[in-house]
């Protein structure tokens, strides 16, 4: 499977933390997108980094891709309640055009 | 702009009846893109167009699954006839592709599909 698999599958930290979600691939990308998903809701276009670019920033997000080890972290920084929500990783395939596969997510719980 | 619009938001219908789920992608995009959500499968594409032809239907689960775009201002999902699987919420993407360079989506709200 081309799926982004995302890990850990649930995390809980306190409000002010910082968050860790990590998103590993296994074939050649062209890009990889992150989204937020709030319960019960569609899905929120965060950051896209292409096989080019090894780190992007978006307020307090930061994203990094490493292409050798077929691997995305995103780390959200100073963590708010308002942050808990389901973070996906989609990649795009580098032999396929336009087409998108994504993880099974991560489920954030931000604790005020 | 309003965004990609899905209706109806809610479906729920009996098993072996026909459902059409319709989508309006953002008025510029060129891409047009169906997902599938369960709790068991995750996120699954369906099918997706480009420039209202569609291009990879790969994922779609059977038969009794249909997509048309028969504009670039629609997209309409038809599952004939419908079987409790198909529960799930179903959601409509849309895309600017540009010089064969990707770009993020946006998703619509979803329609939650409910079959008995």
């Amino acid at each position: 499977s081309q799926q982004g698999e995302e890990d850990p599958q649930a995390l809980s930290i306190q409000e002010g933390e910082n968050a860790t979600m990590n998103c590993s691939y296994k074939t050649s990308i062209n890009n990889l997108q992150w989204y937020r998903q709030n319960s019960g809701r569609g899905l929120v276009h965060l950051i896209l980094i292409r096989s080019n670019e090894r780190e992007k920033h978006s307020g307090r997000l930061r994203v990094t891709l490493d292409t050798s080890k077929k691997s995305s972290s995103l780390l959200i920084t100073a963590s708010r309640a308002a942050d808990t929500a389901s973070y996906f990783c989609a990649t795009g395939s580098a032999y396929n055009f336009n087409k998108f596969y994504f993880g099974s997510g991560t489920k954030l719980n931000v604790k005020p | 702009d309003a965004g990609v619009i899905q209706s109806p938001r809610h479906e729920v219908t009996e098993m072996g009846q026909e459902v059409t789920l319709r989508c309006k992608p953002i008025s510029g995009h060129n891409s047009l893109f169906w997902y599938r959500q369960t709790m068991m499968r995750g996120l699954e594409l369906l099918i997706y167009f480009n420039n209202n032809v569609p291009i990879d239907d790969s994922g779609m689960p059977e038969d009794r699954f249909s997509a048309k775009m028969p504009n670039a201002s629609f997209s309409t999902l038809k599952i004939q006839p419908s079987e409790p699987r198909d529960s799930a919420v179903y959601f409509c993407a849309s895309s600017l592709v540009e010089n064969w360079v990707y770009n993020e989506q946006f998703f619509g709200p979803g329609t939650r599909l409910t079959v008995l």
